[in-house]
């Protein structure tokens, strides 16, 4: 099965930093990942998909980035909204496996 | 609108089969894939399986032997059914329309 990989486990960033989180597949997985958000008490919120394309409304802050095995989730001048937890997911194939996810802090 | 809405109950006890009910609304279980995602507390998501518009399904191989899903188009209803449940089952389970679309999330503890 394939692994997903994400790094680093948590980050603490500064209102207005730029912030770049990392995923790493096991194998080519092509462009097919996905990266979500999840806030404490909700649901996982799509951000991205296809590894670059930007969901319906999300602040173009947000880029994805990356093919085959790496990935990158880029957030421009982060807000202190940001803060949750981002996931990656493959998205074509089962096991539609998910990473394990990085924690982003605002300080 | 698209929504997505998880029932069952909410303690389970250790052995036993958990059923869970996804409702859906604003589209069609044979046009879309639902998948069941869950979440122990504290950690990550872990997905657990899917159907497909066609009505195939699949499922997380670390669990395949005690899941099932399956769904009622006439209703628009997508079923999980875990058996042999134990602790490290316990979690939110959530069904999603594959990506986009989430439900609320139901917790599920199994303890006796």
């Amino acid at each position: 099965n394939i692994v997903m990989t994400q790094s680093p486990k948590s980050m603490s960033i500064s209102v207005g930093d730029r912030v770049t989180m990392n995923c790493k597949a096991s194998q080519n997985v092509y462009n097919n990942i996905a990266w979500y958000q999840q806030k404490p008490g909700q649901s996982p919120k799509l951000l991205i998909y296809y590894a670059s394309n930007r969901y319906n409304g999300v602040p173009d802050r947000f880029t994805g980035s990356g093919y085959g095995t790496d990935f990158t989730l880029t957030i421009n001048s982060v807000q202190a909204e940001d803060a949750a937890f981002y996931y990656c997911q493959r998205i074509y194939n089962s096991p539609f496996t998910f990473g394990s996810g990085t924690k982003l802090e605002i300080k | 609108q698209v929504q997505l809405k998880e029932s069952g109950p909410g303690l389970v006890q250790p052995s036993q089969t958990l059923s869970l009910t996804c409702t859906v609304s604003g589209f069609s279980l044979t046009s879309n894939s639902v998948h069941w995602v869950r979440q122990p507390p504290g950690k990550g998501l872990e997905w657990v399986g899917a159907i497909w518009s066609g009505g195939s399904t699949d499922y997380n191989s670390a669990l395949k032997s005690r899941l099932s899903i399956s769904r009622d188009t006439s209703k628009s209803q997508v079923f999980l059914k875990m058996n042999s449940l134990q602790t490290e089952d316990t979690a939110i389970y959530f069904c999603t329309r594959f990506r986009d679309y989430w439900g609320q999330g139901v917790m599920v503890t199994v303890s006796s």
